[in-house]
């Protein structure tokens, strides 16, 4: 089946610095993907909507400058934490729709661990 | 706007015995309604999913869940539970016309004690 491959996996920053998170379509192309945020013990909030060739729909709230969105290939999207500071402390997971499939069939990535210092 | 609720934050249950984790949703049109479940920091693992047809959706790992339109439920079930099923689960549901956006219920923690 389809994999959504997220890189990397858990990450230390100090705070301050920028943390860049891939995540990659395995075996399709995906023209979309969406980008998630889970607090411990909470759900998933879209944070936003990345579209391949053009610019990422942001959710209400969600800090565009703060959360950059590159979807720059059909296979690649990556989510930069800019000057990351200890409250962007999170989980962070990707997904990613298979264009050639209906749109219920989402496939995520393993998630992103972020913790800042 | 599409909303789910969950309304279990935790469910502890002993091992063996049968289990239901409840998820309404509120939404004006139709919608593919989800079952995903996460184990510690990893991503989510999808468990079944409602499309249309029959009511009763059978997935993976023996859950399965039943769509009833007129209460707006997805309520999942399970008739015996083991230990490695200790994980958060999470309701979802997608609109037909909202481009793939999966809305999440809250989680339910499900705690299968020995």
């Amino acid at each position: 089946g389809a994999v959504v491959s997220q890189h990397p996996s858990r990450v230390i920053c100090k705070s301050g610095t920028s943390v860049k998170i891939e995540c990659r379509s395995l075996d399709f192309q995906a023209t979309t993907m969406f980008w998630y945020r889970q607090f411990p013990k909470q759900s998933l909030m879209l944070m936003a909507t990345s579209n391949e060739g053009s610019k990422a729909t942001y959710e209400q709230g969600v800090e565009k400058d703060k959360f950059l969105i590159n979807h720059a290939s059909l296979t690649l999207s990556t989510l930069t934490v800019t000057s990351a500071h200890p409250e962007d402390s999170s989980f962070y997971i990707c997904s990613a729709r298979d264009p050639l499939t209906t749109n219920e069939k989402l496939f995520f990535g393993s998630g992103t661990q972020l913790s800042v210092l | 706007a599409q909303s789910v609720t969950q309304l279990d934050s935790q469910v502890p249950v002993f091992e063996e015995a049968p289990v239901e984790l409840r998820c309404n949703y509120s939404s004006s049109v139709s919608v593919y309604l989800f079952w995903y479940v996460q184990y510690p920091n990893q991503g989510l693992q999808l468990l079944l999913k409602y499309l249309s047809g029959s009511t009763l959706v059978k997935g993976i790992n023996g859950f399965e869940a039943e769509f009833n339109k007129s209460q707006t439920s997805f309520h999942l079930r399970k008739p015996s539970v083991h230990i490695s099923d200790t994980a958060e689960y999470f309701c979802a549901a997608l609109s037909y016309n909202q481009g793939g956006k999966l809305i999440f219920g809250q989680g339910t923690e499900l705690s299968v004690k020995p």
